[in-house]
């Protein structure tokens, strides 16, 4: 079955330390792999998205990370901002289908305290 | 407009109503896509429009949930006779067609079915 498993569930920084969130997806065929920033009370917003071929991506001071191989990506937060608060979702596309049917993680729920 | 907007924002029903939801994608995006996403828990897919053509239902939980777009711009998703297992946030998002072009999500609309 595909699969998307995020972990910590969540986790509470202090303002301008930095993080990492992990992502396992057990989704195949792979297309691509996006992380999603969710305020709360809002719809995501897009971090990064990621192919098959791409190893890192970064976003300002969010940084991804791809192993195709592992079948596990992660996203480091440099200097967190209380901004920063938010719902993390990791988002895999299956492709050689239908595109809308993105298999969602449940998200890592960080919160940063000042 | 600017983004992808959603009506209502919140919607309290009674169970056993019939609600309609609607979404207005950013202009020029052909591909419409909903999601149904419980509280603590990632989006989950429920169906995927290009255009009026609806692609793909596979993700609609039964036969009461219904979603249309007659003029591959606006679309309603209209959940007959509610029941309390269908409160959720739904969210709606916008891209383009092809490839690994971002989704860019709507604030949602949360239904609560008491």
């Amino acid at each position: 079955k595909n699969q998307v498993e995020q972990s910590p569930q969540s986790l509470i920084i202090l303002e301008g330390k930095n993080c990492t969130l992990q992502c396992n997806y057990t989704v195949s065929p792979f297309s691509n792999l996006r992380w999603y920033k969710q305020d709360t009370g809002r719809g995501p917003v897009s971090l990064t998205i990621m192919t098959f071929s791409e190893n890192t991506k970064s976003n300002g001071r969010y940084t991804a990370t791809l192993d195709a191989d592992t079948k596990q990506s992660s996203l480091h937060i440099t200097a967190s901002q209380l901004s920063d608060s938010a719902s993390y979702i990791c988002v895999v596309s299956p492709g050689g289908g239908s595109q809308g049917n993105l298999i969602f993680g449940k998200g890592t729920k960080l919160s940063v305290k000042p | 407009g600017a983004g992808v907007s959603q009506s209502p924002r919140y919607k309290v029903a009674k169970r056993g109503q019939d609600v309609a939801l609607r979404c207005d994608p950013i202009s020029g995006h052909v591909s419409l896509f909903w999601y149904q996403q419980a509280l603590g828990q990632g989006p989950e897919f429920l169906t995927y429009f290009q255009n009026e053509a609806q692609l793909d239902k596979s993700g609609l939980p039964s036969d009461r949930f219904f979603a249309e777009r007659p003029e591959g711009s606006v679309s309603t998703l209209k959940i007959q006779r509610t029941q309390k297992e269908d409160s959720a946030v739904y969210l709606c998002a916008s891209s383009s067609p092809w490839g690994t072009d971002t989704q860019y999500f709507g604030p949602g609309t949360r239904l609560t079915v008491l």
